[in-house]
């Protein structure tokens, strides 16, 4: 599975977009972008997921680049509740573990 | 989702004994994996959980350190064996179903004294 790089931290004001970017420069073409997130002393959360087009639920927007080597979650209105670790995860269709990288230590500001 | 239910959810243990970790889904799943978090670090896989079969290890991992059990499709066991102060860390269950893919379980807080 290719390798992902993200930022260590990000800070965002509460109310504004989290904007968090990830590299993923050797991906194929069956592989997934997956995001993930860590609230303190709990387990990971799924929160979006895409192969080539842009994708938005009700807790996100994923926002991938046409190369695909590249994506960005996007939180519209953060949270103090969205303060967590965010985890960019990609994986093959045909695949079935998941690795995780180190992740985005994402703090939201009041 | 699948929800995970993980035992216990926190343990102290002393050094050289083994600690055993519950796993149960509450729905039938497809694959089941477990997962170590050392303090501040991020998710490593251990291994995936194989029904009615040896469990498929990771590079660093070995059976006999961690031994793992998986009777059915819902239900899986990681036992931490002659526990040192190192091994000290959350170990994390996760299940893969067609309908709800990853899901995680809460995590076990292993503390090796």
């Amino acid at each position: 599975d290719a390798k992902t790089t993200q930022p260590t931290s990000m800070d965002c004001a509460e109310g504004r977009a989290a904007n968090l970017p990830c590299n993923h420069s050797t991906i194929s073409g069956n592989e997934y972008v997956y995001w993930y997130r860590q609230i303190h002393s709990q387990g990971p959360q799924y929160i979006i997921h895409g192969l080539k087009n842009n994708e938005t639920n009700e807790m996100a927007s994923l926002i991938i680049t046409e190369d695909r080597k590249s994506s960005t979650l996007i939180l519209p209105h953060a949270t103090l509740r969205d303060t967590a670790v965010y985890y960019c995860i990609v994986r093959s269709n045909t695949g079935n573990q998941f690795y995780f990288g180190t992740g985005t230590s994402l703090t939201v500001i009041p | 989702s699948a929800v995970i239910s993980q035992k216990p959810s926190r343990d102290i243990c002393q050094r050289g004994t083994s600690l055993t970790i519950q796993c149960q889904v509450d729905s039938q799943v497809t694959m089941m994996f477990w997962y170590r978090q050392q303090p501040g670090q991020s998710l490593t896989l251990i291994a995936t959980a194989n029904q009615g079969s040896e469990a498929t290890y990771e590079s660093g991992f070995v059976i006999d350190k961690f031994p793992i059990s998986r009777p059915n499709l819902t239900f899986s066991t990681l036992t931490v064996s002659n526990m040192s102060p190192e091994d000290s860390s959350i170990y994390l269950c996760s299940a893969r179903s067609p309908n709800y893919g990853y899901t995680f379980g809460s995590g076990t807080r292993l503390t090796v004294v």
